[in-house]
């Protein structure tokens, strides 16, 4: 079956650096896509990564390992609105999108 | 409108009630989706149409129907609602094709609890 692992919660501090995991195993791999979702809100759209490396955006970046089934949400300099779950989700074979259930991160001051 | 709209925001229902949730888009996006988004789980496709006058099934489309008539709107209705159906539903969107494809726009979400 197809399978994205991520961390269920994570805790870090205002100002410092986090990094979210994802693991996945699908059915064929068309692109990996990071989304922010707010409490009580709908997912919005944060990164896309289909070859292997890193894509900067501003204080987000994101990793790709296509041969090791992995990839990462990098958060620089946090700030207190940064408290959202983050959520993982690869394109398959089928050019379907299958969703992990979610990193919820807690930032405190 | 500017986006997706959803309604209603909140729903309460009794069991064994027809329900529609209404969706509808103003970016004349090709394709749009329902999901369900359940507390531990991660979001899951109900059903999909990648065009006007098509549809297809998700991962958990039982119980649930859905129409294409025109670009803008794809309504979601539960003929017969039971209790396993509570939950918050999220209409998306996408462009079809280069970049867009794929990129969902979101719904703000309908909170259905039936009762």
């Amino acid at each position: 079956g197809q399978n994205i692992d991520q961390p269920t919660e994570m805790t870090a501090t205002e100002g410092a650096i986090v990094q979210i995991n994802c693991t996945y195993q699908t059915s064929g791999f068309n692109g990996l896509f990071w989304y922010q979702q707010h409490a009580g809100e709908a997912p919005t759209f944060l990164s896309y990564n289909v070859l292997d490396g890193l894509e900067e955006k501003g204080r987000f970046s994101s990793f790709l390992s296509r041969s090791k089934g992995y990839s990462y949400l990098l958060l620089k300099e946090l700030q207190m609105k940064d408290s959202a779950s983050y959520l993982c989700a690869v394109r398959d074979s089928n050019y379907q999108l299958i969703w992990g259930a979610g990193t919820k991160l807690i930032i405190k001051p | 409108i500017a986006g997706i709209t959803q309604a209603p925001t909140s729903q309460i229902l009794a069991a064994g009630r027809r329900m529609t949730l209404r969706c509808t888009q103003d970016m004349r996006h090709n394709a749009m989706y329902w999901y369900r988004q359940d507390l531990g789980l991660g979001l899951r496709l109900i059903h999909y149409s990648n065009t006007a006058g098509t549809t297809g099934k998700g991962e958990v489309p039982d119980g649930y129907s859905v129409s294409r008539a025109n670009t803008d709107d794809f309504p979601l209705t539960l003929a017969s609602a039971v209790p396993s159906q509570t939950s918050v539903y999220f209409c998306a969107s996408s462009g079809t094709g280069g970049a867009g494809a794929n990129v969902l726009t979101f719904g703000a979400g309908s909170r259905l609890t039936v009762l």
